[in-house]
Parts: structure tokens; sequence; C-alpha cells
């Protein structure tokens, strides 16, 4: 059975600061990982979509990788912002030949950026 | 439509009673997904459709929650004789297809059972 961990559960930086959030996974044999972002009483908004295949991708001020081998992908957020304060969640597919569709998610990383 | 809409936002309802939560994916996904979100937790998986057939229900916890999605868009989540426990925010997601689709969610429907 898949299990997903995010460590820290909490951060707190001060605005301006480059942060690195975890995500570990105990199956390697995912088919893609996904991060999001969560706002409080909000559903959930993708930020990045990194298939088995690849390293890694980019968004504006986001990079996620993905280390299959050694089951970790990290979320790298460039010069933050209090605009970025939220729970960020990371949650890896379960491969085709299984249960095909599912996506276990971590219990996500809440991230305050200070002004 | 442009996202994914659930509805209700909020159902508050009595133990022992039945409810339905509604979902409608992005126009075209033919994959959807149900996941259920208690605090401080990320969501659970209950259901995945891919169109009109339940391609993997191993997450509904048991014979009281039901999902349908008869004509390959809309889907209902149904859940009979509610218990407290069931209280959650119940999440609907879907994709432009399954297995190596990016995820797309609602905002979520959030059950209260008194």
């Amino acid at each position: 059975k898949q299990e997903v961990t995010q460590i820290p559960a909490a951060l707190s930086v001060p605005e301006g600061e480059n942060l690195v959030l975890n995500c570990s996974f105990t199956d390697s044999a995912i088919y893609n990982l996904q991060w999001f972002r969560q706002d409080p009483g909000k559903g959930l908004t993708s930020l990045l979509l990194i298939q088995s295949s690849q390293r890694e991708q980019t968004s504006g001020r986001l990079n996620a990788s993905l280390d299959k081998s050694s089951g970790r992908s990290t979320l790298y957020i460039a010069a933050s912002q209090p605009g970025d304060s939220a729970t960020y969640l990371c949650a890896g597919a379960e491969p085709l030949n299984t249960n095909a569709g599912k996506s276990t998610f971590g219990d996500g990383t809440t991230l305050t950026v200070k002004p | 439509g442009a996202g994914v809409s659930q509805t209700p936002s909020n159902k508050v309802t009595e133990k022992g009673k039945y409810v339905e939560l509604r979902c409608d994916p992005i126009s075209g996904h033919t994959a959807l997904y149900w996941y259920r979100q208690s605090l401080g937790q990320g969501p659970e998986f209950l259901i995945y459709f891919q169109g009109t057939g339940a391609a993997d229900d191993s997450g509904l916890p048991n014979d009281r929650f039901f999902a349908v999605r008869p004509e390959g868009s809309v889907s209902t989540l149904k859940i009979q004789r509610t218990e407290r426990g069931d209280s959650a925010v119940y999440l609907c997601a879907s994709s432009r297809t399954g297995y190596t689709g990016e995820l797309f969610f609602g905002e979520g429907s959030r059950l209260t059972v008194l």
C-alpha cells in the first residue's frame, strides 16, 4: 500500500526566502506525481504534474523534481511571497496495472510567508 | 463548464438521513474521482469513474456509500443512513483521461452530520 509523507507539517519563512517542500512515497512504482495548493476552505489547485518518465517540471517560481529510486519529490519555491501562504499537498498516482487512477495524498505542509 | 462544479457547497443533516452530493466535471473530461478530506489531512480516495463505469471503488468505506455517473458526465455520491463519522469535505476531481491525467478539483461539499 502506497504511503505518502510530507515533512514538515508546517513551515514559516520571511518574505523573499527560497524554500523547499518535501514529499516522500513508499512505492517507487508511481505513474505520476502531482503537487497541489489548497487555501483554507477551498479545493485543491494543481501546480505541477510530473510524469514517471520525467525528472522535473517548472512553472514560474515553482520547480518540482521527482526521484523515483529514492521515493522523493521536492517542490522548490523561489522568492516566496505572502500570497504563497497555503497548504501544499503532493499526490502519487498508482501504476496502470494496479489501481489505475487512484492517487494517494500526503497530509500537506502548511506554509506561512511573513511580510 | 470552466471548472469542476460541486453542489451543495455545504450540507448539514441529521444522523440516519440520506444525502446526495453532485459533481459536474470539466466538459470533455472522461475520468472522474471522488475523495474525502478530514480536517488537517490529505484527501482520501473513494471511487474513480472512467466514462460511465466505476473503474475502481476500493476506497468506498462501506455499503452505505454509492456513486453513479449514468451518462459519463455528472456524478452523484450517495450516502445512506449517515453517521457522525461521515462528516468531512467531499471533493470531486476530473481529468481529461485517466491514468496520466492531471487532476482538477472542485471546491468540495462540506458535509456535517449532527
